[in-house]
């Protein structure tokens, strides 16, 4: 079966960098998107980018950009979310979710759990 | 790129029906057939419920069925349950491999 299962909480202080893996399994992992979104508490969900685990294409939301790098390691079937510069404001749940179109990223289909992911001085 | 517009709050009683609204522009949900809605419990993962504006993956009960109209797409929920209350997002591809979603929907089920 499909699972997409993600690295544990983390706490970091402002400024500090986090790096949140997503390791997928039960499916060809480079036949599929990735996508990464954010849910800060009591908020709605915010798509954040996307990578194709096909050719490592990525795109990032515009308020993002700059301080986001999405990767993927076909040999492990994971893929990577690093945020830099973390401000208060980045503190939220964030979950990885497959794109089965694998070309562009129009629904996400499976997710991962979600990693919580705590900045505070 | 904007949020989508989801009324803040729905309600229903047991065997109602409701239908959620989300609306956007021409450069989301009017330029593309790839409109989905999401399930989300209080501390779960979302849950795909429609994508492709009508389609509903396996699994998931007819009673849940999506709709468009110009910007405005549509989810609705007939034959309510007490297992049906959560919050609701609409999500929509908006061009240049860019998603935008809905700022979600709280349904209560009375």
């Amino acid at each position: 079966q499909v699972q997409l299962v993600q690295s544990g909480a983390e706490v970091k202080k402002p400024g500090a960098s986090v790096k949140v893996s997503c390791k997928a399994s039960g499916y060809t992992f480079t036949s599929y998107g990735i996508s990464w979104v954010r849910q800060a508490p009591g908020q709605g969900l915010e798509w954040m980018g996307w990578i194709s685990a096909y050719n490592g294409n990525t795109n990032y939301a515009q308020k993002l950009q700059g301080r986001v790098t999405m990767t993927t390691d076909t040999s492990t079937s994971t893929a990577y979310m690093e945020l830099r510069s973390l401000r208060s404001d980045d503190t939220a749940v964030y979950y990885c979710a497959r794109d089965p179109s694998g070309y562009v990223p129009k629904s996400f289909d499976y997710w991962g759990q979600g990693t919580l992911v705590t900045v505070s001085s | 790129q904007s949020a989508l517009t989801q009324p803040r709050s729905v309600s229903g009683s047991p065997g109602q029906s409701v239908t959620i609204s989300c609306t956007g522009t021409s450069s989301d949900v009017g330029g593309y057939n790839y409109v989905s809605w999401y399930q989300q419990h209080p501390g779960k993962a979302p849950k795909l419920m429609i994508y492709d504006v009508s389609k509903r993956p396996s699994g998931v009960p007819d009673r849940f069925s999506g709709s468009k109209s110009g910007n405005t797409a549509s989810l609705t929920i007939s034959g309510l349950q007490a297992e049906d209350e959560a919050d609701y997002y609409c999500c929509s591809y908006a061009g240049s491999y860019n998603v935008v979603f809905g700022g979600g929907t709280k349904l209560t089920v009375l």
